[in-house]
């Protein structure tokens, strides 16, 4: 099963900033906070992903609580292109990376 | 551009047949390749790591002699579906992980559908 909650759906005005909240309250000390979209009918794609610190990279922030048990990722200013499922993983870093246990994730549609 | 490929991206096969379904890693060596299924309105489910120059390694319940996997060389992975019937019609999606950043790249998936 999977070790995080995200709640089944969103709506964003396109342009407006995108807040995807995911809750992993069991992760452990050396698991990483991995985040994952799926447009449709196309394989997942990598989004960002961090440890303890906020990340940030060309296309998302990661907000990660100082006790680890939720993190947010947020998309500045979202586009009709960002709607997809988002997907939050809780995984250790490295070797046997295809144990991604993807939960239902969040279902982001951009409004125009 | 595209880190993995999958090809075909979409097939249609007749119950009884066989399907293969290659995985190709273009812009690194792969020695562990990955491959998931996803059912309509799913999510991912992995189904098994390829191993290259070993035997692969199938999560619980994927029946190994009915997915079979072979992992060619550094950079290709196939998947064969052996009597591929109805029930079998799903998403196949394959990974590769990433050398350095801890990401995993997933190919475009094939989508096949058994009459």
């Amino acid at each position: 099963d999977a070790k995080t909650t995200q709640p089944p759906s969103m709506d964003c005005a396109e342009g407006r900033a995108a807040n995807l909240p995911c809750n992993h309250s069991t992760i452990s000390g050396n698991e990483y906070v991995y985040w994952y979209r799926q447009i449709h009918s196309q394989g997942p794609q990598y989004i960002i992903h961090g440890l303890k610190n906020n990340e940030t990279n060309e296309m998302a922030s990661l907000i990660i609580t100082e006790d680890r048990k939720s993190s947010t990722l947020i998309l500045p200013h979202a586009t009709l292109r960002d709607t997809a499922v988002y997907y939050c993983i809780v995984s250790y870093y490295g070797g046997s990376q295809g144990n991604l246990i993807f939960g239902k994730g969040t279902k982001l549609s951009v409004k125009p | 551009g595209a880190v993995v490929s999958q090809h075909p991206s979409w097939v249609i096969c007749k119950s009884g047949t066989s399907v293969k379904i290659e995985c190709r890693s273009l812009d690194f060596q792969a020695t562990t390749m990955f491959w998931y299924r996803q059912f309509p309105k799913q999510s991912l489910m992995l189904m098994a790591t390829s191993n290259e120059g070993s035997k692969a390694t199938y999560e619980q319940g994927v029946e190994k002699d009915k997915f079979l996997i072979n992992h060619a060389s550094l950079t290709l992975s196939t998947l064969t579906v052996t009597s591929a019937h109805p029930e079998d019609s799903s998403f196949y999606i394959c990974s590769v992980p990433g050398p350095n950043t801890g990401e995993l790249f997933f190919g475009e998936g094939s989508r096949l559908t058994v009459l």
